[in-house]
This record gives C-alpha cells, structure tokens and sequence, in this order.
C-alpha cells in the first residue's frame, strides 16, 4: 500500500527566507504528485501538480520537483511571507485514480 | 474561477442517525471524488465516481456509505447509522480529466454526538 511521509512536520521560519518542504512515497508507480495548501478549518488548494513523466513544475515563488525513482518530491518557497503560514500536503495519485495524501508540514512565517 | 461548493459547512447529529453531506462539483468536471480527515490524521480517500457509477472505493466505504448525483449538479455522500468515530471533515472533490488536478471544496464537519 502506498505511504505518504512528509518532514518535517512543522517548520517556522522568519518572513523572507526560502524554505524546503519534502515528501516521499513508496511505491514509485504513481500517475502524478499534487501538492496542496490547507488552511486551519478550511479545503485544500492545489498549487502544483507534477506528472509522472515530469521532472518539476514552478509557479510564481513555488517549484516542486519530482524524482520519481527514489520516491521523492521537494516544494521550494521562495522568499517566504507571513501569508503563507499554512500546512502543506503532498499527496501521490495512483492509477486507480485517488490520492494518497502526506501528513503534512505545518509552515509558520514569521513576520 | 469556478469552485466546488459543499454545504452544510457543520452538521452535528445523534449517533445512529443518518446524514447526508452534500457537493456541487465544478459543472464540466467528471469525476468525482469524497474524502475525510479525522482531526489530526491524514485526509483519506473514501470514493471515486464518473459516469454515474462508483470507480474506485477504499475499505473505509463499506456498507455504511454510498453516494449519488441526483441530478445533473449535485454530488451526495450519504452515512447511515453513524458511529462517534464517523466525526470528521468530509471534502468533496471534482476534476475533469483522470490526469487533471483535484480541485476541493472546504469542507462539512461532521460531529457525531
């Protein structure tokens, strides 16, 4: 069965830091990777979704990356600001058409 | 930009009563989608839905669950007899091809009492 591990699990970092979030999983055939912001109380955002066959994908200040072989994935946030004080799951989509979702990384930025 | 709409926000009920979550999905999207998170756990996956019939459902989706599109807008989870351990967040989720992103709504809390 698949499993989803994200570290760490929280992170607190002072506004204009760049940061790194990372996820693996164990079962390499996945369809893609989908990575989510979740707000206290609220739904899920999808931010990025990276194909199997794709290596990463950038939008404004976030770029994920995928490798695949080794299970592994990486959310890079650029120059961090208050408002992206979130929790962020990486969740893999396996043919079977659903998501295995991480635990999560709770992201605190610090003004 | 279109999103999916889940009400009620917060439903609270009786254990050993039944429940019925309701979604509108994105209105060309296809697919279909329901998932929980129990407070502090992982968000799971409970069922997937297209062309009006289930296509994939986990093992938490036994007997106790089912789901229906009414009609040609709204996407329904139902619970019947629900436990204490069925209090969760319930998300609805839509996309329109099996390779496009999922796109959530925010969510019923369900609280069994």
């Amino acid at each position: 069965k698949q499993e989803v591990t994200q570290i760490p699990a929280a992170l607190s970092v002072p506004e204009g830091e760049n940061l790194v979030l990372n996820c693996s999983f164990t079962d390499s055939a996945i369809y893609n990777l989908q990575w989510f912001r979740q707000d206290p109380g609220k739904g899920l955002t999808s931010l990025l979704l990276i194909q199997s066959s794709q290596r990463e994908q950038t939008s404004g200040r976030l770029n994920a990356s995928l490798d695949k072989s080794s299970g592994r994935s990486t959310l890079y946030i650029a120059a961090s600001q208050p408002g992206d004080s979130a929790t962020y799951l990486c969740a893999v989509q396996t043919g079977a058409n659903n998501l295995f979702f991480g635990t999560g990384t709770r992201l605190t930025v610090i003004p | 930009e279109p999103e999916v709409t889940q009400t009620p926000s917060h439903q609270v009920t009786q254990m050993g009563q039944e429940v019925i979550l309701r979604c509108v999905p994105i209105s060309n999207h296809l697919y279909f989608y329901w998932y929980r998170q129990i407070l502090g756990q992982k968000v799971e996956f409970l069922v997937s839905f297209y062309n009006n019939e289930i296509s994939e459902k986990s093992e938490i989706f036994d007997d106790q669950f089912s789901v229906e599109r009414p009609d040609g807008s709204n996407f329904t989870l139902k619970i019947r007899s629900t436990k204490l351990e069925d209090s969760a967040m319930y998300f609805c989720a839509s996309s329109a091809r099996i390779d496009s992103p999922l796109h959530f709504g925010n969510g019923t809390r369900l609280t069994v009492t």
